[in-house]
């Protein structure tokens, strides 16, 4: 069956490096979505990708989609103390495959 | 607000005993989850719905029911047969398509002694 594997596990930066976290998956996805949840809290909604070599930003963070559509990844330029949390990549139907996350940690 | 709403946010329970988890939406969302997380850990569905009065098991079902006898609700019953029961529960919702997002509620932490 299809799986995600999420690397790397756990990140530690010093506030102001960049960060990036790799969703890669064993067979090509429709879609690829990403969620950040802070400690203690819920998942939230990120962004979405759909299209083959997809680039999105958001203020500091950039999200791309592979060219064969099994990978993406998550940078997050010059991190701060707010990006700390757990991102997640998701991907599938109704039965949905999260990867098991990137925890972050930015120390000040 | 639309927002989806777990509760109770901490729960505690005796080993034995079935509880109840309860989950509310008024986002006029079609589709609803419960997820699993242990410390650490990622997200594991336990039960999805896309319909009222339809639910289909995740990959951890066992020990675990759900109902959906209405369109904003989705309870979760944690039973007996459930052997480590102990974790955090979240509900999520979403219009249903692959591609629809998904809402989270504020999860129930449940532990069992």
């Amino acid at each position: 069956g299809q799986q995600v594997m999420q690397i790397p596990q756990y990140q530690h930066v010093q506030e102001g490096e960049d960060f990036t976290t790799y969703c890669n998956s064993s067979t090509t996805l429709s879609n690829i979505q990403w969620y950040k949840q802070r400690p203690g809290g819920h998942p939230v909604f990120l962004i979405q990708l759909v299209k083959s070599g997809e680039v999105k930003k958001q203020k500091r963070l950039t999200f791309q989609f592979g060219e064969a559509k099994k990978n993406s990844s998550l940078h997050i330029t010059a991190t701060q103390t707010t990006d700390v949390g757990t991102y997640f990549c998701r991907t599938g139907g109704f039965k949905t495959i999260f990867g098991a996350g990137t925890r972050l940690f930015v120390k000040a | 607000d639309g927002g989806i709403t777990q509760s109770p946010k901490y729960l505690f329970r005796k080993e034995g005993q079935n509880v109840t988890l309860s989950c509310e939406q008024n986002l006029n969302h079609d589709a609803m989850y419960w997820y699993r997380q242990d410390p650490g850990q990622g997200l594991r569905l336990i039960y999805y719905s896309q319909i009222v009065n339809d639910f289909q098991k995740g990959d951890i079902a066992e020990g675990y029911s759900v109902s959906r006898e209405k369109k904003e609700s989705f309870p979760l019953t944690v039973t007996s047969a459930q052997k480590n029961p102990t974790a955090f529960y979240l509900c999520a919702s979403n219009f249903g398509p692959e591609n629809s997002p998904l809402h989270f509620g504020n999860g129930t932490r449940l532990t069992v002694t």
